[in-house]
């Protein structure tokens, strides 16, 4: 079974903190996700990498960054954290290829920022 | 500029009846279609997809159905249960680049018995 991994369910933060939000997989997966949940909104694709030290800006990047420096681990990274960075952060990850269509997601992260 | 759309926040339907959630998508650039489940405090889990070469995808009570003219797509899921009760997502993989999903807004199916 694939196993996504986020280091934190719940974690409580101050306006202007740098925070780190971990998130590893077992399953030797190329591609790795973060998004963020939002009520209304769904889930919105802020980073994506497809191999190490790789990555790519998706949807909603500002305010955050990446590092994935081995290929299990990918970290989102909140430079100073806001409010409206409270959030549900979900790491996903997947293998490439034609006919590899589902992504696995960890529990997810449950930010609040006060 | 929201490329997958789920109209419906919320469903309600009899335990044993079917539910029928429903999906639009305004980019072509998508090879496959995907379902995923989720219950509060936990991760989205995979339930059911579909390439767009096809119509239909039978999995057991689910069954996903494309209509490729009409951008939409459904998820139907017969018989309701009580343990079906969770918010359904709709997703569309791009193409190109690292495949990433483009996620709709959520359905929160609830069944009643």
């Amino acid at each position: 079974d694939v196993k996504v991994t986020q280091s934190s369910r719940y974690l409580v933060k101050r306006t202007g903190e740098k925070v780190f939000l971990e998130c590893v997989q077992d399953m030797d997966h190329e591609n790795m996700f973060w998004y963020r949940q939002d009520p209304g909104l769904g889930l919105r694709l802020i980073y994506f990498s497809y191999d190490v030290k790789m990555k790519e800006k998706g949807d909603i990047p500002e305010g955050y960054s990446v590092s994935r420096e081995k290929k299990e681990r990918f970290s989102l990274i909140l430079e100073s954290a806001s409010t409206n960075q409270t959030s549900m952060y979900l790491c996903a990850s997947s293998l490439p290829g034609q006919s590899n269509t589902e992504a696995f997601f960890g529990q997810g992260t449950r930010l609040t920022v006060v | 500029d929201q490329q997958v759309k789920q109209n419906s926040p919320s469903l309600s339907v009899q335990e044993g009846r079917i539910s029928i959630l429903n999906c639009d998508y305004t980019n072509s650039m998508f090879d496959y279609f995907l379902w995923y489940k989720k219950y509060p405090a936990e991760g989205p889990t995979f339930l059911i997809s579909i390439s767009s070469i096809k119509d239909k995808n039978e999995d057991g009570r689910f069954t996903v159905f494309l209509n490729k003219s009409a951008k939409h797509l459904s998820l139907h899921i017969v018989p309701s249960q009580p343990g079906d009760s969770a918010v359904y997502f709709c997703a569309a993989r791009l193409i190109q680049g690292a495949q990433k999903l483009v996620f709709g807004q959520g359905t929160r199916l609830t069944i009643n018995p």
